[in-house]
């Protein structure tokens, strides 16, 4: 199947401070990739819909000044936490849409860890 | 509202034994119904997919699923359980691509395998 990569896959940062998480199709062209949030035992909550050339789509509750997301190429596309705070602390997994007609599918990233202290 | 339902939390079976992890969901078009499983500080990995025709579907590591339309229910089920099955299944329902492709995913079931 398809791969996504995140990187970095762990980051311990300080609180105000800001981070950003790539999230890269290795292997195919992606228009679209969704960026979710994962708390401990608990599900996965999108947070936006990243297209490529344009602006992200984010949904109810999700700061956008928060958590930029930008998409510049059909492989790339990153989540900037800005003054992160310890609440921000979170597991966050990208995916990335696969339609060709043999995938028609999302890919996950493995997942970074952002620990804010 | 859009939403998924998997009524259990936690499971544990022997190996060897079967299994069968439910899932339930509401949507108001045409359900595009996925299983993933989760192994601990990793992404997820699809078992699974349903969008037309046949109602049981075969995925890797010898899964299955039924998707009952009168139900809305979409059922994970596997014969007999590995001790390398041990991990957390999530359940989504989701939207084509020419939709936006969105998932809304229910709340996990984490399996646990006796020996």
């Amino acid at each position: 199947g398809a791969v996504v990569s995140q990187h970095p896959s762990r980051v311990i940062c300080k609180s105000g401070t800001s981070v950003k998480i790539e999230c890269r199709s290795l292997d195919f062209q992606a228009t679209t990739m969704f960026w979710y949030r994962q708390f401990p035992k608990q599900s996965l909550m999108l947070m936006a819909t990243s297209n490529e050339g344009s602006k992200a789509t984010y949904e109810q509750g999700v700061e956008k000044d928060k958590f930029l997301i930008n998409h510049a190429s059909l492989t790339l596309s990153t989540l900037t936490v800005t003054s992160a705070h310890p609440e921000d602390s979170s597991f966050y997994i990208c995916s990335a849409g696969d339609y060709s007609d043999s995938h028609n599918e999302q890919f996950f990233g493995p997942g970074t860890r952002l620990t804010v202290l | 509202a859009q939403s998924v339902t998997q009524p259990d939390i936690h499971i544990t079976v022997s190996e060897g034994a079967s299994l069968e992890l439910r899932c339930n969901y509401s949507y108001g078009a045409t359900p595009y119904l996925f299983w993933y499983v989760q192994s601990p500080g990793q992404g997820l990995q699809l078992l699974l997919k349903y969008f037309s025709g046949d109602t049981l579907v075969q995925g890797i590591k010898g899964f299955e699923a039924e998707f009952k339309r009168s139900q809305s229910s979409f059922n994970l089920r596997k014969p007999s359980v590995h001790w390398s099955d041990a991990a957390e299944y999530f359940c989504a329902v989701g939207a084509f691509y020419n939709q936006g492709g969105k998932l809304i995913f229910g709340q996990g079931t984490e399996l646990s395998v006796k020996p």
